[in-house]
């Protein structure tokens, strides 16, 4: 059963980057069959997807925010992560680490969700 | 940008009630499209993928349909554990983009 889980600091100050680590168990990162999604959820908001990344390295990222957003994969820890730069307030959220499937629009499993919040 | 947008944004009902939400897209996402539930506290979780295949261990009350720019999830018959936010999400093209939620409440 693939597991996802976030780590990374609960607090960054304004201006500084987010840095965010998601560890997969019970399965691979190095998996064709799949890419690795960041998706947030602002405090009583909905959700926005972040970007993506697949096992080659290749990377989406949603327009909104890719001036500042890096996403990678460390096929060695089984591990993928999100950089942010340049945060405000408005980037706290509930960042959410997810497997995405290559065949059909399924995002499952997701992490349990790692609260950032943007203070000084 | 492809919108997703939902409908109701937000319903009262009663257990053991049909419910229906429905998205629509700005432009067609084939069946590129997955429905999500999430509770309060908790991270969203699959119910519906490639618009109408259930996820493995969703209740079989849990059903998808549509096509092209129009989808709809139903709920044949309410369950008290039902009652949470869902979220549409195409993922025709980049970026993919969620429909605004949709709140289900008990009446």
């Amino acid at each position: 059963q693939v597991q996802l889980q976030e780590s990374g600091p609960g607090l960054v100050k304004p201006s500084q980057t987010l840095s965010l680590t998601c560890t997969v168990s019970g399965g691979s990162v190095s998996s064709g069959d799949y890419h690795w999604s960041w998706i947030r959820q602002a405090p009583g908001k909905g959700l926005e997807w972040i970007g993506n990344i697949f096992n080659s390295g290749s990377t989406y990222y949603n327009p909104s925010l890719k001036s500042r957003v890096t996403i990678s994969i460390d096929t060695s820890k089984n591990q993928f992560s999100l950089k942010l730069t340049s945060v405000t307030a408005a980037d706290t959220a509930l960042y959410y680490c997810i497997r995405d499937s290559q065949k059909a629009a399924a995002l499952d499993p997701w992490g349990q969700g790692a609260l950032v919040t943007v203070s000084s | 940008a492809i919108q997703m947008t939902q409908s109701p944004s937000s319903l009262s009902a009663s257990v053991g009630d049909r419910v229906t939400i429905t998205c629509r897209a700005s432009q067609g996402v084939r069946n590129d499209l997955g429905w999500y539930q999430q509770k309060p506290g908790k991270a969203p979780q699959l119910l519906v993928y490639a618009a109408s295949s259930l996820q493995s261990g969703v209740p079989s009350r849990f059903s998808g349909s549509g096509s092209g720019t129009d989808f709809t999830l139903t709920i044949s018959s309410l369950q008290p554990e039902d009652f949470a936010t869902y979220y549409c999400l195409q993922e025709y093209n980049y970026p993919y983009t969620f429909g605004q939620g949709t709140k289900l409440e008990i009446k």
